[in-house]
């Protein structure tokens, strides 16, 4: 069975700078996607970026990137320039090919301090 | 983007007594709707699958019996709480597919069940 695993519950980064959240997953498939979700107080699950495994470039969406290490099997979000609005719980999650549901890691909470 | 609707945002029942949730796809057609749990600081927990028109397929530990899941068309799917204790209380909430996103599922509000 796939697993995602975010080994830091809580992180904080300073307003304007940058914070990387980890995240490690476990697959034997070679067709799959990546995503990182943010899911704020009010508890909508966002999307905040996407993987295809199949692609080497690493994914960037304007303040958000990620770094895909697919031999390893890491998928790490890099948000740059960091906002009080990106405060919230972000989790990483895994979706094989085809008409499978999301499994997700255990979730990271960031602060973002002024 | 694809709109999934999910009603109620929040519920508030006594114990034993059944409560539904409703999942609606608004503008595309979603064969399959999958059914998460989420505890207080936890993550987010698959249940079950929905397939329109085909029983659901259920996760290991989650009583069918219990969670009814009922996906009758392409655009609504519906889990029922039956004889609701208060240990369901949990947030609830659906996903689903649109086959023309490249693989990106659409999440509902979700719903705040509180049994009493």
């Amino acid at each position: 069975a796939q697993t995602v695993t975010q080994s830091q519950p809580e992180m904080s980064v300073q307003e304007a700078e940058t914070v990387t959240l980890s995240c490690t997953y476990d697959t034997s498939e070679s067709d799959y996607y990546l995503f990182w979700y943010k899911q704020p107080p009010s508890r909508q699950m966002i999307l905040v970026i996407r993987q295809e495994a199949y692609k080497q470039q690493n994914a960037t969406e304007n303040r958000f990137s990620v770094n895909f290490q697919k031999a390893a099997k890491s998928f790490s979000l890099k948000i740059s320039d960091s906002q009080l609005g990106d405060a919230a719980m972000y989790f990483c999650a895994y979706r094989a090919s085809g008409n499978t549901p999301l499994v997700f890691g255990k979730g990271t909470r960031l602060s973002v301090i002024a | 983007g694809a709109v999934v609707s999910q009603h109620p945002s929040r519920v508030i029942c006594k114990s034993g007594t059944s409560v539904k949730i409703e999942c609606r796809s608004l503008d595309f057609q979603a064969t399959t709707m999958f059914w998460y749990r989420q505890f207080p600081k936890q993550s987010l927990m698959l249940m079950a699958t929905s397939n329109e028109g085909s029983k659901a397929t259920y996760e290991q530990g989650v009583e069918k019996d219990k969670f009814l899941i009922n996906h009758a068309s392409l655009t609504l799917s519906t889990l029922t709480v039956t004889s609701a204790h208060p240990e369901d209380s949990s947030f609830y909430i659906c996903s689903a597919g649109d086959q023309t996103s490249n693989e990106k599922l659409f999440f509902g509000s979700g719903t705040q069940l509180s049994v009493l």
